[in-house]
């Protein structure tokens, strides 16, 4: 099946650094990427929508620039949490659709590995 | 109201018995429904797609009911594998693309 590879797996941070996730598509184009977040014993939290070429879809609530999004190639999306603090630390995964005829209800969305952030 | 919503249980039960999850969802513009599978600190994987006409795959089976905007997951002869978190994902079409979870419904099934 398709690939999503996200890296890194697990980084710790100091407060106030950045930190960049990359999320990528091995073996597909990916049109559209999600990013998430999961906090111990929760559900994943849809953070944003990226769109290749385009400006991302934040959901409520989500600062969009604290968590800067750039999705510049159709197999490539980058989430960069700035000036990060220990309320980051979370998992972070994305998500990709594959870019192609077949119609929603036929695809399905890969995930990549996550990124667990530890903000110390 | 949640957008999607799970019982997140956690459900108990025995190796061999019949259990069903089920999921609600808000948005009437919800347009494909999957359940997805997650082990503990693992990412989802795709479990199996929801069709109008409901759907099975072995021990699996799904149902969806858009007049009542609700999903369901039913699996058959539990097995100790079967352990882990069922998650209801919908896909909504809101002006913009996005994929929803649901908080998940932790199962564990015991020998």
């Amino acid at each position: 099946g398709a690939v999503v590879s996200q890296h890194p797996s697990w980084v710790i941070c100091k407060s106030g650094t950045s930190v960049k996730i990359e999320c990528r598509s091995l073996d597909f184009q990916a049109t559209t990427m999600f990013w998430y977040r999961q906090f111990p014993k929760q559900s994943l939290m849809l953070m944003a929508t990226s769109n290749e070429g385009s400006k991302a879809t934040y959901e409520q609530g989500v600062e969009k620039d604290k968590f800067l999004i750039n999705h510049a190639s159709l197999t490539l999306s980058t989430l960069t949490v700035t000036s990060a603090h220990p309320e980051d630390s979370s998992f972070y995964i994305c998500s990709a659709i594959e870019r192609g005829p077949r119609l929603w209800g036929n695809t399905e969305a890969f995930f990549g590995q996550g990124t667990r952030l530890t903000v110390v | 109201r949640k957008e999607v919503e799970q019982d997140p249980g956690p459900f108990n039960v025995p190796e061999g018995a019949t259990v069903a999850f089920n999921c609600t969802y808000s948005n009437s513009a919800s347009q494909s429904f999957f359940w997805y599978r997650q082990d503990c600190r693992k990412e989802p994987k795709l479990l199996m797609s929801v069709y109008s006409s409901g759907n099975e795959d072995g021990r699996f089976t799904a149902q969806l009911n858009r007049a009542s905007q609700y999903i369901s997951l039913l699996i058959r002869d539990s097995k100790l594998s079967d352990s882990a978190t069922y998650l209801c994902v919908v896909h909504m079409n809101t002006g913009f693309q996005k994929l929803v979870f649901g908080t998940g419904t932790r199962l564990l099934v015991s020998p």
